[in-house]
């Protein structure tokens, strides 16, 4: 079956402008996560849905952050007035469940601000 | 804060060489501990997820041992192949609130030379 998408797959950006990332999670998974890796840094945890519950921000870095998951599947993550340390490649993964151990990552979407 | 180390960041060996990489986690709130292979503009790919102190998981040339009680994994190539050029990346689940975030180290990047 389909696996996890994500669109764009690049995207350069100029300082100062909103930028939205898109996830289509595997059908039928109720929990989806949104990571970032920045340069010479770890995957980093950015914020987790699950269900019809309130999400979990606790990673993001910034109020400019911002995700919603309509209809408890696609995603979007928004970054609003990009600054040059948001350049990362963001990785958004999805499971069963959250106790699910399995995750299954899509392509990423590596953003560039210039 | 739960940190993940993996080690070394970096490792370049000849085709047909085993070799095998560390991570070390919170020996507390442990869940699974998940091993992926990240191939540059791929999805990173699971390789193990292990949950049991003692568990041995192998998949091919790949394995992979876990001791949760000293707070460390190792991933073991056997005979190494230029396709095994990867990022290997070491992710922590842990038990509680935050369960199902995973903590993700560094990785160690593997080169193989034919």
């Amino acid at each position: 079956g389909a696996g996890v998408s994500q669109s764009p797959s690049n995207k350069v950006t100029e300082k100062g402008k909103d930028v939205e990332l898109r996830c289509d999670p595997i059908s039928g998974h109720t929990a989806l996560y949104w990571y970032r890796q920045s340069l010479g840094q770890g995957l980093e945890f950015l914020i987790y849905f699950q269900g019809n519950s309130a999400p979990d921000k606790s990673g993001l870095p910034s109020d400019r952050f911002s995700a919603e998951r309509t209809g408890g599947s696609v995603s979007t993550l928004t970054i609003q007035r990009t600054q040059q340390e948001d350049s990362a490649v963001y990785l958004c993964a999805s499971s069963v469940d959250r106790k699910s151990y399995e995750q299954y990552f899509g392509p990423g979407t590596r953003l560039t601000v210039t | 804060i739960l940190n993940v180390e993996q080690s070394p960041q970096s490792l370049h060996v000849q085709e047909g060489d085993s070799t095998n990489f560390t991570c070390s986690f919170p020996s507390s709130n442990f869940y699974a501990l998940h091993w992926y292979r990240w191939e540059t503009a791929k999805s990173p790919e699971a390789l193990f997820v292990m949950t049991l102190n003692g568990d041995e998981k192998k998949k091919g040339r790949i394995s992979a041992t876990l001791n949760t009680k000293e707070g460390y994994s190792y991933l073991y190539i056997k005979g190494s192949q230029p396709e095994d050029s990867a990022t290997y990346l070491c992710a922590f689940m842990v038990y509680g609130g935050s369960q199902g975030n995973l903590i993700f180290g560094k990785g160690t990047k593997l080169s193989v030379k034919p």
